[in-house]
């Protein structure tokens, strides 16, 4: 089975702080997702990559950033937390060979800044 | 962006009871596919219809698509507690190439035994 685990299910942080939410999967998927998730918005796609050191830019990018170093990791960045950006984040794995792009869901990161 | 759009917005049935939810979409699609997420937690995949098949079946869900009205619909049959979660469909636009799903916002589904 396709695992995507993500550090932490819940996190709490101040303002201004940076702050790292790592994902992980296993199954050499090349495409991963970061998506923010709020009540009445649905998910939002922040970030995508579809290679090592590839990203692309999401709906909603601003005051985020990602890294991809590793084809099994990515990480995405809040470089100064705001209260704005308290909510789920979920991230997400796909095959980019195994059209049409069904996604492997992580359990999300709650993330509460105060 | 472009956004699938589920309907009702939230939907509460009697365990046993048959439960249907709605998707519309803009444009044409490449596939449509539906998901769903238990209370804070990620989102599974539960089935995908592609734009050339009109309906699939999956255990005791049945998937429609109507690629004229741009919409498709989810039914569960026989109802149970444990289908209560929320319920979003996805689509991957015709000409997207590698861009990611497209999702709604949900369709709450309480189910009560």
């Amino acid at each position: 089975d396709v695992k995507v685990t993500q550090s932490s299910r819940y996190l709490v942080k101040r303002t201004g702080e940076k702050v790292f939410l790592e994902c992980v999967q296993d199954m050499d998927h090349e495409n991963m997702f970061w998506y923010r998730q709020d009540p009445g918005l649905g998910l939002r796609l922040i970030y995508f990559s579809y290679d090592v050191k590839m990203k692309e830019k999401g709906d909603i990018p601003e005051g985020y950033s990602v890294s991809r170093e590793k084809k099994e990791r990515f990480s995405l960045i809040l470089e100064s937390a705001s209260t704005n950006q308290t909510s789920m984040y979920l991230c997400a794995s796909s095959l980019l060979t195994a059209r049409p792009y069904e996604q492997y869901f992580g359990p999300g990161t709650r993330l509460t800044v105060t | 962006s472009q956004q699938g759009e589920e309907d009702p917005q939230a939907l509460s049935i009697q365990e046993g009871e048959n439960a249907t939810m709605n998707c519309s979409y803009k444009t044409s699609i490449n596939n449509l596919q539906w998901y769903r997420q238990n209370s804070g937690r990620g989102l599974v995949h539960l089935i995908l219809i592609r734009s050339n098949e009109r309906e699939k079946h999956s255990g005791r869900l049945r998937v429609t698509l109507d690629t004229s009205k741009k919409s498709s619909s989810l039914l569960i049959t026989a109802s149970r507690a444990a289908d209560t979660a929320s319920y979003f469909c996805a689509t991957v636009y015709r000409d997207s190439g590698n861009t990611p799903l497209v999702f709604g916002k949900g369709t709450r589904l309480s189910v009560i035994a």
